[in-house]
């Protein structure tokens, strides 16, 4: 089975603050990405990445960076946390393939920002 | 650009009745669709997809959606709703590989 781990469950940070959100999958896929879930919007998406070291912006990457120096390891940066990204964030993976759409999800970090 | 509509934020049923979750989509060229799942404090579970093969698919837990692309809908649905059930379900488009467009999302509540 494909797993993905997210470093908390539950996150508590003070305004101002850099946040690191990590993301670790074992079955060597070559996407992941981050997204934001909140209340009536559904998920969006953040950032992903396509290899080592590539990534792309999603449709809401203000406020936010990654880094994947490892396959297996996407993070997601808050730079200077704010009050309006208290949210879900949920990390996702998926294998390099035209015909594959699946992406396999973690089990989100609730980050709150005081 | 492709988008989705789930067409009611919240729906409630009672135990061993049906389920229906409604579902449209827009799409500029022939889109796959997903259902997902989500438990409380759960990460996000594919129920089913539909990658232009046969137009009625099913799904885990005797969940099924019909693509109709006429009426440009996905409709979910089970015959009858178990308390487990109970969760929070997004219907998702997507044109290319890595671009999914997922929908608000659609709470069940399934009473007993």
């Amino acid at each position: 089975d494909v797993k993905v781990t997210q470093s908390s469950r539950y996150l508590v940070k003070r305004t101002g603050e850099k946040v690191f959100l990590e993301c670790v999958q074992d079955m060597d896929h070559e996407n992941m990405f981050w997204y934001r879930q909140d209340p009536g919007l559904g998920l969006r998406l953040i950032y992903f990445s396509y290899d080592v070291k590539m990534k792309e912006k999603g449709d809401i990457p203000e406020g936010y960076s990654v880094s994947r120096e490892k396959k297996e390891r996407f993070s997601l940066i808050l730079e200077s946390a704010s009050t309006n990204q208290t949210s879900m964030y949920l990390c996702a993976s998926k294998v390099q393939d035209t015909y594959s759409y699946e992406q396999y999800f973690g089990p989100g970090t609730r980050l709150t920002v005081t | 650009a492709q988008s989705v509509t789930q067409l009611d934020s919240h729906v409630s049923v009672s135990e061993g009745t049906p389920v229906l979750l409604r579902c449209n989509y827009s799409s500029s060229y022939s889109p796959s669709l997903f259902w997902y799942v989500q438990h409380p404090n759960k990460g996000l579970q594919l129920l089913l997809k539909y990658t232009s093969a046969a137009t009625l698919v099913k799904g885990i837990n005797g969940f099924e959606a019909e693509f109709k692309k006429s009426e440009t809908s996905f409709h979910l649905t089970k015959p009858s709703a178990h308390m487990s059930d109970a969760a929070e379900y997004f219907c998702v488009v997507s044109e290319g590989n890595n671009d999914m467009r997922f929908g608000a999302g659609t709470r069940l509540t399934v009473k007993p």
